[in-house]
């Protein structure tokens, strides 16, 4: 079982909200998980979009929209990404990322379709 | 402007080793980690190195512990990946990434180069 697990596509409508789930494999406690959200554009690096651990443990990228927020489903042991108000720009590929075991950690992704 | 400049990248047989390096500017280079991540041709992102600021913590993901080294150069602005024994399955984009942290176990990967696109193949 992966450590990180994403769903592998999601669409969306312009204007609408999208949640974006991470979900860490059983063992892996999401309460205690720093958990980053990366954006990536097709022919571009990735981009750092924010941090989420708690409402006090939180921190946005540089310049990112107030619209992209993290969150976490602890009845799930997942983390959200949420992206409201949905703009075209905003369809892209979307990685979360937690440091576990020594080593920085990657899920597969999520491709994001604004339509 | 921060920047990251990779190079290095290209075609290599299997067996072979081949070295990265990247560039960086508009930033003080010798405060922060640094990281190698790649990207293989249509899949996702792999960390692959990461080396804190004083290169006296750095560590590997398991598919390139024992056959690539991550170093850095702070006089020079300078992170480097030496890859040994490389195999198909390196093949990938390397990216260079800096952390928001001088420790490379902590934190985010804030900014990005382009990558250096390696490619083993006989």
């Amino acid at each position: 079982q992966a450590v990180l697990t994403q769903p592998s596509s999601l669409s969306a409508s312009p204007g609408a909200s999208a949640s974006l789930t991470c979900t860490l494999r059983s063992g892996i406690n999401v309460g205690t998980s720093r958990i980053y959200w990366y954006q990536q554009k097709p022919g571009s690096p990735p981009q750092y979009l924010l941090r989420y651990k708690s409402d006090s443990d939180k921190q946005q990228g540089s310049g990112v929209p107030s619209r992209f927020s993290g969150s976490k489903d602890a009845s799930a042991n997942a983390g959200i990404l949420l992206i409201s108000g949905l703009q075209s720009e905003d369809e892209a590929d979307y990685y979360c990322m937690i440091w576990r075991s020594s080593a920085w950690v990657f899920g597969g992704g999520t491709k994001l379709t604004v339509l | 402007e921060v920047q990251l400049v990779e190079s290095g990248g290209g075609l290599v047989q299997p067996g072979r080793s081949l070295r990265l390096s990247c560039v960086a500017s508009g930033f003080s280079f010798n405060e922060y980690a640094m990281h190698w991540v790649r990207q293989a041709p249509g899949k996702g992102l792999e960390w692959v190195s990461g080396i804190s600021w004083n290169s006296g913590d750095m560590g590997y993901a398991d598919s390139v512990r024992g056959r690539f080294t991550i170093s850095r150069d702070n006089a020079k602005n300078s992170l480097y990946l030496q890859m040994n024994s490389l195999r198909a399955e390196d093949t990938a984009l390397y990216y260079c990434t800096k952390a928001d942290t001088a420790i490379f176990r902590e934190d985010a990967f804030d900014i990005w180069g382009q990558g250096t696109m390696v490619t083993v193949s006989s």
